[in-house]
C-alpha cells in the first residue's frame, strides 16, 4: 500500500518560499510510471493543480503558478518537494502531495493527508 | 476559476440516486479522459473513478462515471448518509499551457 505524508513549515511569512516534503513510502519513486504531485486547496474552496515530476525529473507545472514553482525529487530518500517562492496571502491552503497514475490519461490515485501553510507575518 | 463547472450542491434522500454532471470544452473532457475524486469532510480526496468510467479496486459500483461530448457525469446509486461528502471532477486540458484542472465541486447531500 502506498502511502504519502507531507512534512513541512505551517507558517511562512509574506515574500518567503513556502517549501514543503512529500515522503513516500510502500513503493519507489525510482521505479518509474508516476507523476508525483502537488495540489492545493484554498480553505473552503475547491482543488488546484500545482505540477508534478516524473521520476526522471521532468517536471509540468501550472501555468498560472509556474514563474514561482519548483519541484524536485530526491531517488535516494524516496522523496519530492514543493517549492513555491514570492508567497502572499492568497498562497495559504492545504497542500496535498499525490501520485499520479497513467492508464489512458492522468489520475489521482494515492493523496498524502495534506498540511495546512498558512502565509501571515 | 476552474475550466470545468459542476452543480454546487445535489441533494436526494437514502437509497435514491444522484447525478453530478460537468461541463468542459473540447481542450479538456472533449478529448481527454475525466477521473472523479469524494472529498468527505476533513479529508483527503480520494479516487472513484478514472479514464471515464473505471473504478479502482475497493470502489462499489453504486458509483459510476459516463462522458459525451464535452461533459461528463458521475452516479451514485443506493445513496447513503456516508455518502455525504464533495465530489470533484479532474482532467488534463490540452490547450496552450497544458495542465491539469479539476471541477468546481459539488456538494452532495442526503436528506
Amino acid at each position: 500500500q502506498v502511502q504519502l505524508q507531507e512534512s513541512g513549515p505551517g507558517l511562512v511569512k509574506p515574500s518567503q518560499t513556502l517549501s514543503l516534503t512529500c515522503t513516500v513510502s510502500g513503493g519507489s519513486i525510482s521505479s518509474g510510471g508516476y507523476y508525483w504531485s502537488w495540489i492545493r486547496q484554498h480553505p473552503g474552496k475547491g482543488l488546484e493543480w500545482i505540477g508534478y515530476i516524473y521520476y526522471s525529473g521532468s517536471t509540468y507545472y501550472n501555468p498560472s503558478l509556474k514563474s514561482r514553482v519548483t519541484i524536485s525529487v530526491d531517488t535516494s530518500k524516496n522523496q519530492f518537494s514543493l517549492k513555491l517562492s514570492s508567497v502572499t496571502a492568497a498562497d495559504t491552503a492545504v497542500y496535498y502531495c499525490a501520485r499520479g497514475a497513467y492508464s489512458s490519461s492522468v489520475f489521482f490515485d494515492y493523496w498524502g493527508q495534506g498540511t495546512l501553510v498558512t502565509v501571515s507575518s | 476559476q476552474s475550466v470545468l463547472t459542476q452543480p454546487p450542491s445535489v441533494s436526494a434522500a437514502p437509497g435514491q440516486k444522484v447525478t453530478i454532471s460537468c461541463s468542459g470544452s473540447s481542450s479538456n473532457i472533449g478529448n481527454n479522459y475525466v477521473s472523479w475524486y469524494q472529498q468527505l469532510p476533513g479529508t483527503a480526496p480520494k479516487l472513484l473513478i478514472y479514464d471515464n468510467n473505471k473504478r479502482p479496486s475497493g470502489i462499489p459500483d453504486r458509483f459510476s462515471g459516463s462522458k459525451s461530448g464535452t461533459s461528463a457525469t458521475l452516479g451514485i446509486t443506493g445513496l447513503q448518509t456516508g455518502d455525504e461528502a464533495d465530489y470533484y471532477c479532474g482532467t488534463w486540458d490540452s490547450s496552450l499551457s497544458a495542465h491539469y484542472v479539476f471541477g468546481t465541486g459539488t456538494k452532495v447531500t442526503v436528506l
